[in-house]
């Protein structure tokens, strides 16, 4: 059963342009909310994270917005460079142990 | 600081036999996860190991298994393999379990089985 959920596989956006990437979740224990990026051949790299007591974390131009009530967080990326172009991966974890969900990855591209 | 580093790269097997990968954390890390990632399915957890002991196991059958040595370095072990075992196997760190530890990736190991 899938805990985090990411139903877009994919985004196309224009360079300049905002990107939104999406990610909903069903365990309401979930406590803290992570974004990883992946290029191909590597592993995922963090990229920005956020605790349930919040409700935005902004990091350069990448803004990571979370709802609890909707159990919804999404990815800004203001602007979009072609440089951003990778599968990105929400991630979650309860406040027990370390264990984290992850979704199935959008893969964004970002055309010049 | 040299990242993690995951051997072998690259691994082919047949159906029935065992494999076992090796996962070598950020120095200073004791925290080692090991995730299963395939087409469709995202990354799924397979199972933690801090202090050498393991403290999270995810939804996977007895077949997968892991260990982490003193020096915080861990191997998985797929016994039996099946042609669905086939998938990039990946290894991240963290400094500890805290809530909010950045877990580091390494590049994996992508298992094909025939």
């Amino acid at each position: 059963d899938q805990q985090v959920k990411q139903n877009s596989p994919s985004l196309s956006v224009q360079e300049g342009r905002i990107s939104i990437l999406n990610c909903d979740y069903t365990n309401s224990m979930f406590d803290y909310f992570l974004w990883y990026k992946k290029y191909p051949a590597e592993g995922p790299t963090f990229l920005i994270s956020i605790s349930s007591i919040k409700d935005k974390n902004e990091d350069g131009r990448f803004t990571v917005f979370l709802n609890k009530s909707a159990k919804h967080l999404s990815l800004h990326i203001v602007p979009s460079q072609p440089g951003d172009s990778a599968v990105y991966f929400c991630a979650a974890t309860p406040d027990t142990g370390n264990q984290f969900y992850f979704g199935t990855g959008t893969s964004l591209t970002v055309i010049p | 600081k040299a990242g993690v580093t995951q051997t072998p790269r690259y691994l082919i097997k047949t159906r029935g036999q065992q494999v076992t990968l090796s996962c070598s954390p950020i120095s200073g890390h004791r925290s080692v996860s090991w995730y299963q990632q395939t087409p469709g399915q995202g990354l799924q957890f397979l199972f933690e190991y801090f202090s050498e002991t393991q403290r999270n196991k995810g939804n996977f059958p007895g077949r997968f298994s892991g260990r982490q040595f003193s020096n915080s370095r861990s191997e998985m072990n797929v016994s039996t393999l099946e042609l669905g075992d086939s998938a990039l196997y990946l290894c991240a760190s963290s400094i500890s379990r805290g809530l909010g530890e950045t877990q580091y990736f390494g590049p994996g190991t992508r298992l094909l089985v025939l």
